[in-house]
């Protein structure tokens, strides 16, 4: 059965640290995508990447990068140089290809102090 | 403004009483599902459809129903609420008829069921 783990519950980190966020995943099919969404404390969920089974290239967007590694399952989301509008629940989701459901991690509760 | 909206936002209700929660997209948009928040859990997904007429059981669809007659609106039907459904709810929306796209979330509606 397809299972999407974060084992980070919450992290807290000062402002200008890098952090990263962990995200395993396990399915048995060979097409899948993985998602990153962060929801922020006004509680609206935001769609931050998606990245196909077939493209392991690693994505950088300004600060964002995401690092997808098929060879130990794993998605993990690294924050630059981390601001207090970083903090937010984010979480790293695995869509099933086959029955068309999304499967979300438990996520991960990013505190930025300043 | 392209939005999926919700309603009502805030709900509480007693047990047994039947409710609807209202979700609309406006983005012309193939899939839609629906999903509950509850600390600790992350997202689960109650119940998807990929097309009008459509639908099918997420992961926890026990004591939910819904509906696709249009293909803006997804209602999600709780015909006898109990305690153990108060949750924070989100419906989602996505452009394909499958899950493997981005998902455009609505605000969330919070219920509690004494």
């Amino acid at each position: 059965a397809q299972k999407v783990t974060q084992a980070q519950t919450e992290i807290s980190v000062v402002e200008k640290e890098d952090v990263t966020l962990d995200c395993v995943y396990e399915t048995r099919d060979t097409t899948y995508y993985l998602f990153w969404y962060k929801q922020p404390p006004s509680g609206e969920l935001v769609f931050l990447i998606r990245r196909n089974s077939f493209d392991e290239q690693n994505e950088i967007s300004g600060r964002y990068s995401w690092n997808f590694q098929k060879s130990t399952s794993s998605f993990n989301f690294t924050i630059t140089a981390s601001q207090v509008v970083d903090s937010a629940v984010y979480f790293c989701a695995l869509s099933d290809y086959n029955t068309d459901k999304l499967i979300f991690g438990t996520g991960t509760r990013l505190q930025v102090f300043p | 403004e392209a939005q999926v909206t919700q309603n009502p936002r805030y709900l509480i209700t007693v047990t047994g009483k039947k409710l609807t929660v209202t979700c609309s997209q406006n983005m012309n948009h193939e899939y839609m599902s629906w999903y509950r928040q509850d600390p600790g859990l992350g997202l689960r997904q109650i119940y998807y459809s990929m097309n009008v007429e459509v639908t099918d059981k997420g992961d926890v669809p026990e004591g939910y129903k819904v509906s696709r007659k249009e293909k803006r609106n997804f209602p999600l039907i709780l015909e006898s609420p109990s305690p153990n459904q108060t949750s924070l709810y989100f419906c989602a929306s996505s452009s394909t008829g499958t899950v493997n796209n981005e998902q455009f979330f609505g605000p969330g509606t919070r219920l509690t069921v004494l």
